[in-house]
């Protein structure tokens, strides 16, 4: 089993849309959440990040973690075309390397 | 805003040849990182340097993959012998320090391997 599993997509909505992306892993050393966005030809920029389980939000943005079943999600309120993106998801455990363990990536449509 | 900028955006090269991929950091960060991935695939961590020296590397940086900071501004990743199958997207990411989750890594916009 893979350690970190992202269903690539694409995922196609229209405007206005709520939008849930979601990864599920095996490692349950896993502490730190993160959740990336990725325009094409350009560099993954950090989104938000949590830590343990729970929910945190930011704007439009919520990120949701399940320790309990390996399962975290992130949903976009109101999307915009704007958002139009690869969503990556990636998550290290506490203490230790830092070093990020990526999804392969959502890539998500928002039409007008 | 500062930015981490990487050149050149394309490199095409012949099976067997050594291939230099240049970034330049932003400027005030002290961590620096190089990322692969494979089209379709998952990006996957390379190496973490600091201090002049390698922090953290993975099982993908082997003897023919090596890191440098020739000057005060370019960090650089040299493969010695290309393979069919380094043929990737190269990020350079910088950080300010590396203390943990909270130190947001920046990534440049990549450099495209085509190995021929």
């Amino acid at each position: 089993q893979k350690e970190v599993e992202q269903d690539p997509g694409p995922l196609s909505v229209p405007e206005g849309a709520i939008v849930s992306l979601n990864c599920t892993y095996s490692n349950s050393a896993f502490q730190y959440f993160m959740w990336y966005r990725q325009y094409s030809r350009k560099g993954p920029e950090l989104l938000m990040y949590t830590y343990s389980s729970g929910n945190k939000e930011d704007g439009r943005f919520t990120a949701q973690v399940d320790k309990s079943s390996k399962y975290i999600s992130l949903f976009i309120r109101d999307s915009q075309p704007s958002d139009s993106a690869t969503y990556l998801c990636a998550m290290t455990p506490s203490g230790g390397s830092y070093i990020p363990t990526f999804g392969r990536g959502t890539s998500l449509i928002v039409h007008p | 805003e500062p930015e981490v900028t990487q050149t050149p955006s394309h490199q095409v090269t012949q099976m067997g040849q050594e291939v230099i991929l240049r970034c330049v950091p932003i400027s005030n960060h002290l961590y620096f990182y190089w990322y692969r991935q494979i089209l379709g695939q998952k990006v996957e961590f390379l190496v973490s340097f600091y201090n002049n020296e390698i922090s953290e590397k993975s099982e993908i940086f082997d003897d023919q993959f090596s890191v440098e900071r020739p000057d005060g501004s370019n960090f650089t990743l040299k493969i010695r012998s290309t393979k069919l199958e380094d043929s990737a997207m190269y990020f350079c990411a910088s950080s300010v320090v590396s203390g943990g989750i909270t130190d947001t890594q920046y990534f440049g916009p990549g450099t495209r391997l085509t190995v021929l």
